[in-house]
């Protein structure tokens, strides 16, 4: 099946210092998935962060950069400099972009990483 | 605004009982979702619905049933709680076609005790 692998555990920054959470993937059925990260603020629901369904391409959001390659079977979340309010769950996923299969965009998820910056 | 709402927040239930955890959005998606999460693992897929009137099973539906009424409602049902289903849950709905990242609710916690 797919599988999604990414930084266990919790991760410590200190503010304005430079962050990566690794995400690697294993799409077994699925030539080319769509990867996505989600994100979960303290008190709050599951927000989509970025997504990118093209390979090689790059996705960017609120600072955060992830670059979808195909030959690492990788998605690594990058950002420059961190803030205080970035602290939250981090959780690297997959979907089948084929509907045809009867995927529905189901998800595939990694088992998040909590992020924690130190101001 | 696309919504996904989720009721209750938190629940403590004890073993044997029937939990009900309820879900609805006004984003007019024909597919909605149920996950769970636990520590240590990603969110995993319980049931998801298709449009109203459907259910179909997801990669950990045993112990659970799901009940889609309508295009805005979807509930999760447990009918005899046990300890092991203590978790967040969360809820989420999605357009049916390719590439689309699903809406997520803020999550149920539930603790069966």
């Amino acid at each position: 099946g797919d599988s999604v692998t990414q930084t266990e555990g919790q991760v410590t920054v200190s503010e304005s210092k430079s962050l990566i959470i690794n995400c690697t993937y294993s799409a077994t059925s699925i030539a080319y998935p769509n990867l996505f990260w989600y994100v979960r603020y303290p008190g709050e629901g599951l927000q989509l962060l970025l997504k990118v369904i093209t390979a090689g391409q790059k996705g960017s959001s609120r600072g955060f950069e992830a670059t979808y390659n195909k030959e690492t079977t990788s998605f690594h979340l990058q950002k420059a400099s961190v803030q205080e309010s970035d602290s939250a769950v981090y959780y690297c996923a997959l979907s089948d972009p084929l509907l045809l299969s009867g995927s529905f965009n189901k998800l595939t998820f990694g088992a998040g990483t909590r992020l924690a910056v130190c101001p | 605004e696309a919504a996904v709402t989720q009721s209750p927040r938190n629940k403590v239930a004890v073993t044997g009982g029937k939990v009900t955890l309820s879900c609805n959005q006004t984003n007019n998606h024909n597919n909605m979702y149920w996950y769970r999460q636990d520590t240590g693992h990603g969110l995993r897929l319980i049931h998801y619905s298709y449009g109203a009137g459907s259910t179909e099973k997801g990669d950990i539906p045993d112990g659970y049933k799901a009940s889609r009424p309508s295009q805005e409602n979807f509930s999760l049902i447990l009918e005899l709680a046990t300890p092991s289903q203590t978790s967040v849950y969360f809820c989420a709905s999605g357009e049916n076609r390719a590439n689309q990242a699903p809406l997520f609710g803020e999550g149920t916690r539930l603790s069966v005790l």
